[in-house]
């Protein structure tokens, strides 16, 4: 089964750090751009940064460029997210989604159930 | 920057045909998906490369896209299909997504 299971979510403080990972299954993880999307409370779906197959190319939502870094090791078939500097604004469920291709400009095909990231004092 | 505008809410009856449209200038320059979220579910692809349904998603879902507008339309609306949607683009290296519509079928 394919499968994206994200993982490291939690209470953190503004100006905090935390690292996110995104466990992948069921597929060549190798060939695949991985990316991140969030969601804050109530809100819509916010892409953040894509990172193509061979962690050649990353590219960030200004939101996030300077603060948030996205890697990969495809040795692990994990995706990660180290986020600095976080703000309350950053609070929000964070998704890992599978690209279609191994290009950055994919489509979004598969989803990972989400983990919560919630900034606060 | 590049923005996708779509309306906040859209309402349909059982049965009857729903049209979720996204705005964008020269949106039709770009492919555009869209994904439907449920409450407390995780985004799913209904719709990649303007009009193409992945493996899984009923026929009754179709997209277009030209000029400044795509739409995903819904023939023969069913009580499952009450959801959020969103359309995305990319923008050069940037993905854009829509700000998401409610589709209420009652």
């Amino acid at each position: 089964e394919v499968q994206l299971l994200e993982s490291g979510g939690d209470l953190v403080q503004p100006g905090g750090s935390l690292s996110l990972s995104c466990a992948a299954s069921g597929f060549t993880f190798t060939i695949y751009a991985m990316s991140w999307v969030r969601q804050a409370p109530g809100k819509g779906l916010e892409w953040l940064s894509v990172v193509s197959n061979s962690n050649g190319s990353t590219y960030y939502a200004d939101s996030v460029k300077g603060r948030f870094t996205i890697s990969r090791d495809n040795s692990k078939n994990t995706l990660y997210l180290q986020m600095n500097s976080l703000r309350a604004e950053d609070t929000a469920i964070y998704y890992c989604a599978r690209g279609s291709s191994a290009i950055p400009q994919g489509v979004f095909d598969i989803w990972g159930q989400g983990t919560m990231v919630t900034v606060s004092s | 920057s590049f923005e996708l505008t779509q309306p906040p809410s859209v309402s349909v009856s059982p049965g009857q045909t729903a049209s979720i449209t996204c705005s964008g200038n020269k949106l039709g320059d770009k492919y555009v998906s869209w994904y439907q979220q449920k409450p407390g579910q995780s985004p799913v692809l209904v719709m990649y490369q303007d009009n193409k349904r992945p493996s899984g998603i009923p026929g009754r879902f179709a997209g277009s896209n030209f000029g400044n507008t795509a739409a995903l339309t819904i023939t023969g609306t069913q009580t499952m299909d009450e959801a959020q949607y969103y359309c995305q683009a990319w923008d050069s290296n940037t993905a854009v997504f829509g700000g998401g519509t409610k589709l209420t079928v009652l």
